[in-house]
């Protein structure tokens, strides 16, 4: 199994600009998670979905940030427009069932100038 | 609203020395305990979890953990750490009825030989 895939894996724009991370879970799995980590504020839960369909984005921090899920296979985080206070890693993980354990992609580290 | 407290932010240990990093969380009913541990540079990856039965559980490389229900505890604890321990450790409650994880802050472990 591949894990968890995400891309890309580094990211460097300009205020302003668009920005889009993708993530494809493993397959099987009917849990798809968005999640943010930095130095001041830890790793963050954004998004997460269940067979596809949004759960909880409670901690999306605002409406520039969206998610998607148009497939079982594939998710994306867009932001629009970016700031530099977004430069952070950010996950995708996934699960097969309620409460299971999550795997965690690599990451996409973002930096925005 | 649940939260999981770490308060070993940073840890230096020498190689052969036991380790032991607390976890607690605020949730009084049924939980679901997990360890994740990430390397430098990688991603999250699952140590132990407990879910139910035993509260000693075991996990990769060494590691366990106990829970604890008087106090609401979920420490982490490995008895001669090693070089390759080097990293950010940290401790997640599963929300009741849902798929989320509350992560704590983390804890970093620095090794030296």
């Amino acid at each position: 199994d591949a894990g968890v895939i995400q891309s890309p894996r580094h990211e460097v724009t300009e205020m302003g600009q668009e920005v889009t991370l993708r993530c494809k879970p493993i397959s099987g799995h009917n849990s798809l998670f968005w999640y943010r980590q930095t130095m001041m504020r830890g790793l963050e839960l954004l998004i997460y979905f269940n067979n596809n369909v949004p759960i909880d984005d409670s901690g999306m921090p605002e409406d520039r940030f969206s998610a998607k899920m148009p497939n079982a296979s594939f998710s994306t985080l867009k932001i629009q427009p970016s700031e530099p206070r977004d430069s952070a890693v950010y996950f995708c993980a996934s699960s097969f069932g309620q409460k299971e354990t999550q795997y965690f992609g690599p990451g996409t580290r973002l930096l925005v100038l | 609203a649940q939260s999981v407290s770490q308060h070993n932010h940073h840890v230096i240990l020498s190689e052969a020395a036991s380790l032991e990093l607390g976890c607690n969380y605020s949730y009084g009913g049924t939980v679901n305990l997990f360890w994740y541990v990430q390397y430098p540079g990688q991603h999250l990856q699952l140590l132990l979890k407990y879910f139910s039965g035993d509260p000693l559980v075991k996990g990769i490389k060494g590691f366990e953990a106990e829970f604890i229900k008087s106090k609401f505890s979920f420490n982490l604890r490995k008895p001669s750490v090693q070089w390759s321990d080097t990293a950010e450790y940290f401790c997640a409650v599963n929300v009741p009825n849902t798929d989320k994880l509350i992560f704590g802050t983390g804890t970093r472990l620095q090794v030296f030989p």
